[in-house]
């Protein structure tokens, strides 16, 4: 596809629900991150996978949080027993891996506005 | 560990007049910079990057930063904005080390006025 593509855009749902957020990153891309995008707040890290790696998990909130990659491309992200101070708009980014930290630039989707009743 | 500071949460300013987003960054460790614009309901898109080399740097829509390493700054700048800049503007920072994790600032919301 053109950019990274998120699924749903928008999600509401119950307290105490299961989600599951989608990310196609850009073909070719090997790394690819999910953030947190809290109201008046910066971009939280959530996980970063980089092609068959271990993914970083160091950023999720709580262990009802998960995500997994699949063939290293699409990627979903869980969220177990929604609270409402999940509520956010989830970003997921992807980048072109480089060698020594990153240098390239990440390129983000739209993001899926989660909202939690 | 790095941080990354944006002094101002909300920068109003009238069309055609020129404006300055301040970026402050710690880090122990030599530093990868970034400024990214996020337009109402998009992703965020990159304007421009530090990685080395001039520490005056160009990006897109006509904006520009310079990296100054003893003040720890990046601060990014236009000489003259536009309505269609209206946008939240994150700084953020990553470590040429080998870390992948880049730290983002809270945001500045640019508004500009007509």
């Amino acid at each position: 596809g053109a950019g990274v593509s998120q699924s749903p855009s928008n999600k509401v749902t119950e307290k105490g629900k299961d989600v599951e957020l989608r990310c196609d990153p850009i073909s070719g891309h090997t790394a690819l991150y999910w953030y947190r995008q809290s109201l008046g707040q910066g971009l939280e890290f959530l996980i970063y996978f980089q092609g068959n790696s271990a993914p970083d998990k160091s950023g999720l909130p709580s262990d009802r949080f998960s995500a997994e990659r699949t063939g290293g491309s699409v990627s979903t992200l869980t969220i177990q027993r929604t609270q409402q101070e999940d509520s956010a708009v989830y970003l997921c980014a992807s980048s072109l891996s480089s060698a020594g930290g990153l240098s390239n630039e990440q390129f983000f989707g739209p993001g899926t506005r989660l909202t939690v009743l | 560990a790095q941080s990354v500071t944006q002094l101002d949460s909300q920068v109003p300013v009238f069309e055609e007049a020129p404006v300055e987003l301040r970026c402050n960054y710690s880090s122990s460790v030599s530093v990868y910079l970034f400024w990214y614009v996020q337009y109402p309901n998009q992703g965020l898109q990159l304007l421009l990057k530090y990685l080395s080399g001039s520490t005056l740097v160009k990006g897109i829509n006509g904006f520009e930063a310079e990296f100054n390493k003893s003040q720890t700054s990046f601060h990014l700048r236009k000489p003259s904005v536009h309505i269609s800049d209206t946008a939240e503007y994150f700084c953020a920072v990553s470590s040429s080390g080998g870390s992948y994790i880049p730290t983002f600032g809270r945001g500045t919301s640019l508004i500009v006025h007509p």
